[in-house]
Formats: structure tokens, C-alpha cells, sequence
């Protein structure tokens, strides 16, 4: 089992530039997230997908888009980036039942320049 | 919006020492707590969880106390070693409502040899 598994590791943007981050998991879960981790800071969520086929905004969405492209992949995408996104982002996934762990990806670090 | 948070950033022990990470929630509703390890370079790791009707619950090496009276939580890490070093985090969810955690910022253990 790879558990959840994100690409690129690292990519390096010019402002303004498009890339979108993918993201799946090979345990058959529901939920799928994608939280942002910066200095000093704790994990914050952008986005999750409580199942497949629905997707929420979480604490700080904006500049961001995803997709929920079926149960096992869910990608993050930045339109137009901005320096305020540079960060390490995660994704992780869970059953969905309710007081059941979460898995986290390596994290993926984008800089945008 | 209620937030989960850490009382020491930074926490300094010997190896072979106990070491206690603590955590306070504001929000007295969660129901389910998580403490994550992160280290260097790579995504969190679940290390231990706790339901809110239960004030301790033990694993290997690790405990983990809740004071729901006092929205205290906190981490016990025994005979620390040098791979104990990390952060961690711990987090809070309410289990009634979509599961999505909400995460503390960290507190970062260094443990000397």
C-alpha cells in the first residue's frame, strides 16, 4: 500500500503561472483533504471532499480549486499564483467514518516567485 | 472561529527523560482528539487518539490525558529517544458534524542525546 500520494515534491512558480497539485490514495476512503502547513503555523484546510462527487470549502479556499476526479484522486489547483501561496501543502485522506484517523501524503513545497 | 492550541512551542529534554507536550481546545463540543508527529521534510503521522469519554488512553511508549473540565489535553512520550524528535501536533474534530479536524499550530521536541 502507498497510502496517499502527492505530485510534484516540489515546483517552483513565477506569479500569475497555473499548476494543479495531484493527490490519491489507494485505501478505498471517502474523505479526502488538502491543507496548507506554514512557519509557525498549523495545518489549515482549503478544500475537502467528503465523498466522491462533493467538495467544500474549508478555512482558507480562496486562490484555489479542486476536483474530485473520482473516490481514489483529488487535485488542487492554483489559477493564477501569488507569493501569499507559497507553502507546503498536504493531502490526507479517511474513511469518512466519523473519529477515524487521517492519513497525510509527504506534502508537496511550492514556491511562487 | 474556536481554535485548538499549544502551550510551548518549543519543548528541550535528555534521552531517557519523560517528556509532556500539552494542548488546550476552546471548543467544548469536540468530541474526538488526535495527536500527530511530524518530521522533518514529511507529512504527519497519527500516533495516538482519545474519545471524550475517556480521560486517558495509552500506546506504545505514549499516553495521552484529556481534563474535558479544563479543555486540556496533553501528550506523554516515555524514556524519550532521539527519533522522538519532531512536532506534534494535536488536533480536535467533532464527530457530529463533517469530520474535518482542526489542527494546533505545533510544539516542536528536540531530544538530546
Amino acid at each position: 500500500n502507498a497510502g496517499v500520494t502527492q505530485t510534484p515534491k516540489f515546483q517552483v512558480l513565477k506569479t500569475g503561472q497555473s499548476m494543479t497539485l495531484q493527490c490519491a490514495q489507494d485505501m478505498n476512503h471517502n474523505s479526502m483533504y488538502w491543507y496548507r502547513q506554514d512557519p509557525g503555523m498549523g495545518l489549515r484546510l482549503i478544500y475537502y471532499s467528503a465523498s466522491e462527487g462533493t467538495t467544500d470549502k474549508g478555512e482558507v479556499p480562496n486562490g484555489y480549486n479542486v476536483s474530485r476526479l473520482n473516490k481514489r484522486e483529488f487535485s488542487l489547483r492554483l489559477e493564477s499564483a501569488a507569493p501569499s501561496q507559497t507553502s507546503v501543502y498536504f493531502c490526507a485522506s479517511s474513511d469518512g467514518t466519523r473519529g477515524n484517523t487521517i492519513y497525510f501524503g509527504e506534502g508537496s513545497w511550492l514556491t511562487v516567485v | 472561529g474556536e481554535s485548538v492550541g499549544l502551550h510551548l512551542p518549543t519543548l528541550s529534554v535528555q534521552e531517557g527523560d519523560n517528556s509532556i507536550i500539552n494542548c488546550a481546545y476552546s471548543n467544548s463540543a469536540s468530541d474526538y482528539f488526535i495527536w500527530y508527529k511530524q518530521e522533518s521534510g514529511k507529512g504527519p503521522q497519527f500516533i495516538i487518539d482519545i474519545r471524550s469519554n475517556m480521560d486517558k488512553r495509552q500506546g506504545q511508549r505514549v499516553t495521552v490525558l484529556l481534563n474535558k473540565t479544563v479543555k486540556h489535553l496533553s501528550l506523554q512520550i516515555a524514556a524519550t529517544q532521539p527519533g522522538d524528535s519532531a512536532v506534534y501536533f494535536c488536533a480536535e474534530a467533532l464527530t457530529g458534524g463533517s469530520y474535518i479536524p482542526t489542527f494546533g499550530r505545533g510544539t516542536s521536541l528536540i531530544v538530546h542525546p
